[in-house]
């Protein structure tokens, strides 16, 4: 089973306008993280933004932000104030608790989502 | 200060060669993961070390893939004999961890194989 499900394969948006990427996930774990990634088409991935399982505000960073529902297990994250610059594949990944319950195991992707904003 | 560094950016080679990718993690990290890329399977973690010891190398694909890290600034992930089915971008990833700190994963640019 999909662990983390991004049923956007493709989004456009207006520059300046905002706009939300999905993101659900699937875990029986109490503590995980929830992280986004910007792939631009120059192929480096770049950190977005992390939310924590226990946060109880959504983070922000700068304009982005993410919209964590937890009971519905999901983890979009809104973009605002689009730029072209955003134009970019991004990807949701979750980071769950080892069975040794250390909280490093390894980040599992989703499939990721490519923004095009239009001028 | 210097990010995650990937050598060699591209990398061309024929069937049955060895392959070597190299990685040195951002200084102070403890944690080093390898991932792989490619459109059918998208990323996937390939193994990651904390301190330098291997901890879950259960996404290696064979025995043709093999990785090390020999100290804290360092880590090669090694294909030999190479196939054409093993061309993807290699990622290398690095993340330290503080108490209550959201561990980071910081990606390095990434390895282009090509094989022929």
């Amino acid at each position: 089973a999909q662990k983390i499900t991004q049923t956007q394969p493709g989004m456009f948006v207006q520059e300046k306008e905002a706009v939300t990427l999905d993101c659900t996930y699937d875990t029986s774990d109490q503590s995980y993280g929830l992280f986004w990634y910007k792939q631009p088409s120059s192929g480096e991935m770049i950190f977005l933004i992390y939310q924590g399982s226990y946060d109880e505000q959504n983070a922000t960073e700068g304009r982005y932000s993410l919209n964590f529902q937890k009971a519905r297990k999901s983890a979009n994250l809104v973009i605002s104030a689009s730029q072209l610059g955003d134009s970019a594949m991004y990807f949701c990944a979750m980071r769950e608790t080892n069975a040794g319950g250390t909280s490093y195991g390894k980040l599992t992707f989703g499939q990721g989502t490519i923004l095009t904003v239009h001028p | 200060d210097a990010g995650v560094i990937q050598s060699p950016r591209h990398e061309v080679t024929e069937m049955g060669q060895e392959v070597t990718l190299r990685c040195k993690p951002i200084s102070g990290h403890d944690y080093l993961f390898w991932y792989r890329q490619t459109m059918m399977r998208g990323l996937e973690l390939l193994i990651y070390f904390n301190n330098n010891v291997p901890i879950d190398d259960s996404g290696m694909p064979e025995d043709r893939f093999s990785a090390k890290m020999p100290n804290a600034s360092f880590s090669t992930l090694k294909i030999q004999p190479s196939e054409p089915r093993d061309s993807a971008v290699y990622f290398c990833a690095s993340s330290f961890v503080l108490a209550g700190d959201s561990e980071t994963q910081y990606f390095g640019p990434g390895t282009r194989l090509l094989v022929l």
